[in-house]
């Protein structure tokens, strides 16, 4: 069964909702990642988090939070979603960064309205 | 900073051909290690090669490709493409060590025709 789990694996949000994007693991994986992608763009880091209840920022973290309560679960929190956020959100985990392989989630497919 | 480039968006060959799908890169560490990842149509992106030494070629499921740290390139090939093939590919960096995060290429649509 999948490792990575997403939920919802879509949504349609209003502009200046808020929406919560979840993750859980069962790979017993110390790194988790949030990245978004668009086309033209590839996929871009923007949270990631080592250990639970820290998270660091990535390379695009405005606009987003990102809360780490225990090693399996990693949400990405949109306060106060805005068009320009509608994307494909993926979640990721590995074993450690750097040269380990990542393991994706299925995807979630946003999009503000 | 760690940068890729992928300067082909999108790619459409004819079944039989050999692929070439271009990556280049800029990193200022000397421990660089470039991958391949591949995303098929409503699955989720999976691992496909990891480079190894310098001038050393890697091989997975008919793949290839070889870090040229002299041009700092890490091109993804295959003698003959397949329908299956078609998906989406990404190059990606990172430095070889605990503190190194991925930075992917804008990734090159790859589509097979028969």
């Amino acid at each position: 069964e999948a490792a990575v789990t997403q939920s919802p694996r879509s949504k349609v949000a209003v502009t200046g909702g808020k929406v919560t994007l979840s993750c859980h693991q069962t790979n017993n994986h110390d790194y988790m990642y949030w990245y978004r992608q668009d086309t033209g763009h590839g996929l871009r880091l923007i949270h990631y988090s080592y250990v639970a209840d820290s998270t660091e920022k990535g390379d695009i973290p405005d606009g987003y939070k990102a809360s780490r309560p225990s090693q399996e679960n990693f949400s990405l929190i949109l306060e106060l979603a805005s068009l320009s956020q509608t994307a494909v959100y993926f979640c990721a985990s590995s074993e450690e960064t750097g040269v380990h392989e990542q393991y994706f989630g299925p995807g979630t497919r946003l999009t503000v309205l | 900073g760690d940068s890729v480039t992928q300067t082909e968006g999108l790619v459409t060959l004819t079944e039989g051909l050999p692929v070439m799908l271009n990556c280049t890169y800029q990193t200022i560490y000397s421990n660089a290690f470039l991958f391949w990842y591949v995303h098929y149509l409503n699955e989720s992106p999976w691992l496909l090669l990891r480079s190894s030494t310098d001038n050393k070629r890697t091989e997975h499921q008919g793949f290839h490709a070889t870090l040229h740290k002299s041009s700092s390139s890490f091109h993804l090939q295959k003698s003959s493409a397949q329908l299956s093939d078609s998906a989406l590919y990404y190059c990606a960096l990172t430095r070889g060590s605990a503190l190194g995060r991925l930075h992917f290429g804008a990734g090159t649509q790859l589509i097979v025709i028969p």
